[in-house]
This record gives C-alpha cells, structure tokens and sequence, in this order.
C-alpha cells in the first residue's frame, strides 16, 4: 500500500511569485485535504477536493486554489505569495468524505517565502 | 466556531514514566476526534480514532479516551521511550466541518 506523497519536499520562492505544490492519495482514497501549518502551531484546514471538486474550504483567500485529478491526485497553487505563506504544507488523504474516516498525512512541502 | 486547545504545550519526562497529555474542544457537536504525532519536519502520523459513540480506543501503549460532553480527550502514553519524543496533536471533526487542530503539545522522553 502506498502512502500519500509530496513534492517538492522543500521550496523557496519570493514574494510575489506563484508556487504549485504537488500530492498523490494513498492508493484507494478519493478524497484530498490540505493544510498550512505555520511553526510551532496546529495545521490549519485549506480546502479538500473529492472526485475532482472542491468539497469545503476553510478561511483561506482565492489565491489559493487546488486540483484534483481523475487519478485522486492533487495539486495546491498559490499565487501573488505573500510573506506569511512560509509554512509547512501538507496533504491528507482518505477514504472518503464520510464522517469517520481518519486523515493519512504526506511528510508536507516546506514553502519559504523571501 | 470549534476551538482545539491542548495542555501542557510542552512536557519533558524521564524514559518509563507514564504520562497523560490533554486535549480540549468547545463544541460537543463532534464526529470524531483523532490523535497523531509528528516528528520535527516532518507529516503526521496517526495514532488512534475515537468515534464520537466510544468512550475509548487502545492502541499498544497508547490509550486515548473521549468524554464528549465535556468536551475533552487525553492520550496516555505507558512507559515512555525516547522514540516517543515528537509532538502529538489531536484533531476535532465536527458536524459539517473539516477536522480542526490543537496546537500540540511537545513531549521529550529523557533516557
């Protein structure tokens, strides 16, 4: 069974740019999370993706969009970076939108944002 | 609005000690709540899920407990080995929302 990937595992980009975070599920999950979580605070919920559309957001601006593709993977852009995106940014996958189903983490793409 | 929080924020314990860690949630209206841990840098890893019907989940030596109406968890962790140093976050899912996270609290296991 594979577990849920990042890429890059890490990534320094300047103020202004835009940046596009990569992630495959765990084999058999068609629900995608992401998360930001900035340094020594608990991750804060982005947005999820199930069968290719976004399925609930958290407090996030529009500049911060995703994907989900027909093979469950996803991907996170960010545009205009601001200084404050530097983070930690990790994706989640699971069985399914369903109510009890536990979140399976990737090691997360570490964002510096100069 | 849930709100997660978690005490201590940091706890530093001698290898065999026994230990609780504290998790705390404003809105009883949950699903569920989950533990994981996460190593410097690093993703999160998950620990045990309790259902919101459950009162407790055991996993090796770990047990978590659930009281609901009171709106907290905590995890014991038996026996502490330094390889169990990390920090461990619990996570909240409520009704019609996606899980929401505590802060963590950070465990060092002195050997």
């Amino acid at each position: 069974e594979t577990g849920v990937t990042q890429s890059p595992t890490h990534l320094i980009k300047t103020r202004g740019q835009q940046v596009t975070l990569r992630c495959s599920s765990q084999s058999g999950h068609n629900t995608v999370s992401w998360y930001q979580q900035a340094l020594g605070q608990g991750p804060q919920f982005i947005f999820q993706y199930y069968r290719e559309e976004e399925n609930g957001r958290g407090n996030f601006p529009p500049r911060f969009s995703g994907l989900q593709f027909p093979n469950y993977s996803s991907e996170l852009n960010v545009n205009a970076l601001e200084l404050d995106d530097s983070a930690l940014y990790l994706c989640a996958s699971s069985l399914s939108t369903g109510n009890n189903s536990p979140l399976h983490f990737g090691n997360g793409t570490r964002l510096t944002v100069t | 609005k849930q709100e997660v929080t978690q005490i201590p924020a940091a706890l530093s314990v001698p290898e065999g000690e026994n230990l609780v860690l504290n998790c705390s949630f404003t809105d009883s209206a949950i699903y569920n709540l989950q533990w994981f841990r996460q190593d410097p840098g690093k993703g999160l890893t998950s620990l045990l899920l309790i259902q919101s019907s459950q009162r407790e989940q055991t996993s090796g030596r770990l047990n978590a407990s659930l009281d609901k109406s009171s709106g907290r968890s905590t995890l014991y962790i038996a026996a502490s080995q330094p390889g169990d140093s990390a920090t461990y976050l619990c996570a909240v899912k409520g009704y019609g929302q996606n899980f929401v996270f505590g802060p963590g609290t950070r465990l060092s296991v002195l050997p």
